[in-house]
């Protein structure tokens, strides 16, 4: 059974830090992953996608890896702003399979 | 774009009363999913479906049933509520073509059993 990990479960750094956020997961037959933000109160919005052949995506100042034979993905936030506070989750998808596998996801704080 | 909807956003049920959520996308994807959220549960995945006409069991589904009879719609039905069944409900969909997986989510319903 996939099971997928985020530590820390919260964090809180000043802003303009550049700061990693974990995710690992048991099953490395993945299709692929995704991370996402969710703001308070609000549905999720899919961040990067990262295909089982790729080794990362980058999106502004979003950057995420992928090491499938480790089970393991860092979502890398570059000079952190307080408008990047939200919850962040990563989630699998096993061998195309139409079902995605979330973690508990990561709050971050960034305080101005 | 609307994306996806879900209708209602709210709502107040009394054990064993019925309710059906609906789920629209407009952006013609094939799969659709309806997640629930709890306080350190994390999403947990209730059912899904791969295609007009098909559903499919996730991680949660006691208690639950759905139905896709139109691509662009999926419902999840509750047919006689719980006390557990409080939670926020998200549906999502996706489609497999670019971007092979990407996942739009609604802004989700909040349903409280009493």
């Amino acid at each position: 059974k996939q099971e997928v990990t985020q530590i820390p479960a919260a964090l809180s750094v000043p802003e303009g830090e550049n700061l990693v956020l974990n995710c690992s997961f048991t099953d490395s037959a993945i299709y692929n992953l995704q991370w996402f933000r969710q703001d308070p109160g609000k549905g999720l919005t899919s961040l990067l996608l990262i295909q089982s052949s790729q080794r990362e995506q980058t999106s502004g100042r979003l950057n995420a890896s992928l090491d499938k034979s480790s089970g393991r993905s860092t979502l890398y936030i570059a000079a952190s702003q307080p408008g990047d506070s939200a919850t962040y989750l990563c989630a699998v998808e096993r061998s195309n399979t139409g079902k995605l596998i979330f973690g508990q996801g990561t709050t971050l704080q960034v305080k101005p | 774009n609307a994306g996806v909807t879900q209708t209602p956003k709210f709502r107040v049920l009394k054990t064993g009363q019925s309710m059906t959520l609906l789920c629209a996308q407009d952006m013609n994807h094939e799969y659709m999913y309806w997640y629930r959220q709890d306080p350190g549960m994390g999403l947990r995945l209730i059912h899904y479906s791969v295609g007009e006409g098909t559903t499919a069991k996730g991680e949660v589904p006691d208690g639950y049933n759905v139905s896709r009879l139109k691509k662009q719609n999926f419902l999840l039905g509750l047919e006689s509520a719980a006390p557990s069944q409080t939670s926020v409900y998200f549906c999502a969909s996706s489609g497999r073509g670019r971007k092979n997986g990407e996942l739009f989510f609604g802004e989700g319903s909040r349903l409280t059993v009493l």
